[in-house]
């Protein structure tokens, strides 16, 4: 069975870090792309970032671009999203996703339950 | 990288045939075939119906279709069943490493 479990989400202040883990199971790791994907309260989901199987190549949406990180450890199946410089508006419901490929982003199969990051002063 | 337009409701009786848009651009929608479809109810994780326009994973129902013409996809239920009534939402790839989700359309089962 394929297992997403994020950790990390809190209450934080604007302007300071945050880092988001995510443990996987139940499917060759290293074998997918991985991405994040936020809901904000009451609104739709926002595709945050994206990796490889290899970490050869990455995207970043917009609004999080020269803020996050996005990094996969495939010795331990995990992958981790840091939170620099964050706002107000990065408050959402963040989601540990698989893609259905390697490296192009076609689609998610599988999305954890999601980890709260709430960014407030 | 805005997002794609979705209609914000849709509704149809139980039984019927309702079909939901999402329209995007040359630099998406129109330029690949990677355009996926999740239903997401509240407090639940998102579950993939559709990817690659038209493919179905294992275990979703053939009431759901995907189609795509030009720069605008579609989502078909036929059917429509009570369990139906959730959200749902688009996604493309739009190229320099970047996915692009709809703006998300209600379906409510009258």
């Amino acid at each position: 069975e394929v297992q997403l479990v994020e950790s990390g989400g809190d209450l934080v202040q604007p302007g300071r870090s945050l880092r988001l883990s995510c443990a996987t199971s139940g499917f060759t790791f290293d074998d997918y792309a991985m991405h994040w994907v936020r809901q904000t309260p009451g609104k739709g989901l926002e595709w945050v970032s994206g990796i490889s199987w290899n970490s050869a190549k990455i995207g970043y949406a917009a609004s999080v671009k020269g803020r996050f990180t996005i990094s996969r450890d495939n010795a331990k199946n995990s992958l981790y999203l840091q939170m620099n410089s964050l706002r107000v508006e990065d408050t959402a419901l963040y989601y540990c996703a698989k893609d259905i490929f390697s490296s192009v982003w076609t689609g998610i199969d599988y999305w954890g339950q999601g980890s709260l990051v709430t960014v407030s002063s | 990288q805005s997002a794609l337009t979705q209609p914000a409701s849709v509704s149809g009786s139980p039984g019927e045939s309702i079909t939901i848009s999402c329209t995007g651009s040359s630099s998406d929608i129109e330029s690949y075939n990677y355009v996926s479809w999740y239903q997401h109810h509240p407090g639940k994780a998102p579950k993939l119906m559709i990817y690659d326009v038209t493919n179905r994973p294992s275990g979703v129902s053939n009431r759901f279709s995907g189609s795509k013409a030009g720069n605008t996809a579609a989502l078909t239920i036929s059917g429509l069943q009570a369990e139906d009534e959730a959200d749902y939402y688009c996604s493309s790839y739009e190229g320099s490493s970047s996915l692009v989700f709809g703006t998300g359309t209600k379906v409510t089962v009258l």
